[in-house]
């Protein structure tokens, strides 16, 4: 199907590689920080979060890491496999009110053998 | 978890006309959202709708571009009025999943062309 990356950057990385997607972020005031990756075709998928008063949390195969001294988020991906290939966003929670995720620029994953 | 399922998937539709595109949950939520994602582009909110009020836009979006209804607490409506082909975009839908909503759930999306 048509991609929704066209145009944003890309990572290319072999097969095996480690992965590491980087976004920066504008609001101090964010509770939490996510991960979603979105493959063609289909909406964002949930990877991981963490949140604002942590520095760094991991998953199966990822970790995100926060510095919120010069606000930097990052994803990184151990062992990346050809599956691993779509595009990556990171997203913002304002818990105020009600909760709305705010989504930042998307990084495009490429993955190849 | 959560299905969401998006009607239509795709539709080309004709300058001027209206598209409403609907969004059903397989569970009750409290909050559905509609983004917008323009190709090439990240995801914008475009509103939150919370079942028995009006819906909360955000800023650059209006009610008389985008009318939501939300009917009852497993489904949703989006309208694009008035379509130009600016409007050409995919619109995803999304369930907030209790207090804390980072693990959203999205359903495929509805890819616009306008023409």
């Amino acid at each position: 199907g048509e991609s929704v990356g066209l145009h944003l950057p890309t990572l290319s990385v072999q097969e095996g590689d480690n992965s590491i997607i980087n976004c920066a972020y504008s609001n101090s005031a964010s509770d939490y920080f996510i991960w979603y990756k979105q493959e063609s075709g289909k909406g964002p998928q949930f990877i991981i979060d963490i949140r604002s008063n942590m520095d760094k949390r991991q998953g199966q195969r990822v970790t995100v890491l926060l510095n919120k001294t010069v606000k930097h988020l990052s994803l990184q991906i151990a062992a990346t496999q050809p599956g691993d290939s779509a595009v990556y966003f990171c997203a913002e929670l304002f818990s105020g009110g009600y909760n709305k995720l705010i989504f930042g620029a998307g990084t495009r994953l490429a993955v190849h053998p | 978890s959560a299905v969401i399922s998006q009607k239509p998937s795709r539709d080309i539709c004709q300058r001027g006309t209206s598209l409403t595109i609907q969004c059903q949950v397989d569970s009750q939520v409290t909050m559905m959202f509609w983004y917008r994602q323009q190709p090439g582009q990240s995801l914008t909110l475009i509103a939150t709708a919370n079942q028995g009020s009006e819906a909360t836009y955000e800023s650059g979006f209006v009610i008389d571009k985008f009318p939501i209804s939300r009917p009852n607490l497993t489904f949703s409506t989006l309208t694009v009025s008035n379509m130009s082909p600016e409007d050409s975009s995919i619109y995803l839908c999304s369930v907030d999943r209790g207090r804390l909503n980072t693990e959203a759930f999205f359903g495929q999306g509805t890819r616009l062309t306008v023409v």
